[in-house]
């Protein structure tokens, strides 16, 4: 079946500008995560949504970082005002449930983001 | 060949040995773990988890050991192939949903 998807798949931008980027979970599942990776390392949590619950938030660096989340299906990440620090590859990962006890996640490819 | 140490950010293997890729997680209330393989350009890809009441568990080709005393988890890949030289990463599940990512150990396959 179809997985994770993200798009796009590289977004060079200017500094200063807005950047939208956009993430399609599985089907059915109704958690999702946003994490970020700058290169040579781990990710970083972001933001979690579960369902219809209030996302958690905790994750985002700045409140230039925002997302939101239709129902349970399409998510998107939006980084007003980007700075050079912003670049790195955005990993959306979803699953089937949330929760204490976590579901497997599933990743998708990501998207590189370069700020120049 | 085996990696000695808590943790490695590499490991050069040769074909057709086995490789034991180690990490070190932080929270002792850590329920939950999970191992993921990210190729180049690629997102992670989950590969084995265990959950705190065992100690190992086995996949095809890999066992993950859990040492709950140490706050030590490790991956082994038996009879590695060309195909798993990759960005391994431990994650750990502590006290909620969210995923702590350790600094991941890139390991290469030698020929």
């Amino acid at each position: 079946g179809a997985g994770v998807s993200q798009s796009p798949s590289n977004k060079v931008t200017e500094k200063g500008k807005d950047v939208e980027l956009r993430c399609d979970p599985i089907s059915g599942h109704t958690a999702l995560y946003w994490y970020r990776q700058r290169l040579g390392q781990g990710l970083e949590f972001l933001i979690y949504f579960q369902g219809n619950s209030a996302p958690d938030k905790s994750g985002l660096p700045s409140d230039r970082f925002s997302a939101e989340r239709t129902g349970e299906s399409v998510s998107t990440l939006t980084i007003q005002r980007t700075q050079q620090e912003d670049s790195a590859v955005y990993l959306c990962a979803s699953s089937l449930a949330g929760g204490r006890l976590s579901y497997e996640q599933y990743f998708g490819p990501g998207t590189r983001l370069t700020v120049t | 060949g085996e990696s000695v140490g808590l943790h490695l950010p590499t490991l050069s293997v040769q074909e057709g040995d086995n490789s034991i890729i180690n990490c070190a997680y932080s929270n002792s209330a850590s329920d939950y773990f999970i191992w993921y393989k990210q190729e180049s350009g690629k997102g992670p890809q989950f590969i084995i988890d265990i959950r705190s009441n065992m100690d190992k568990r086995q996949g095809q080709r890999v066992t993950v050991l859990l040492n709950k005393t140490v706050k030590h988890l490790s991956l082994q890949i038996a009879a590695t192939q060309p195909g798993d030289s990759a960005v391994y990463f431990c994650a750990e599940n502590g006290n909620d949903y969210k995923l702590s990512f350790g600094a991941g150990t890139t390991v290469t396959v030698r020929a």
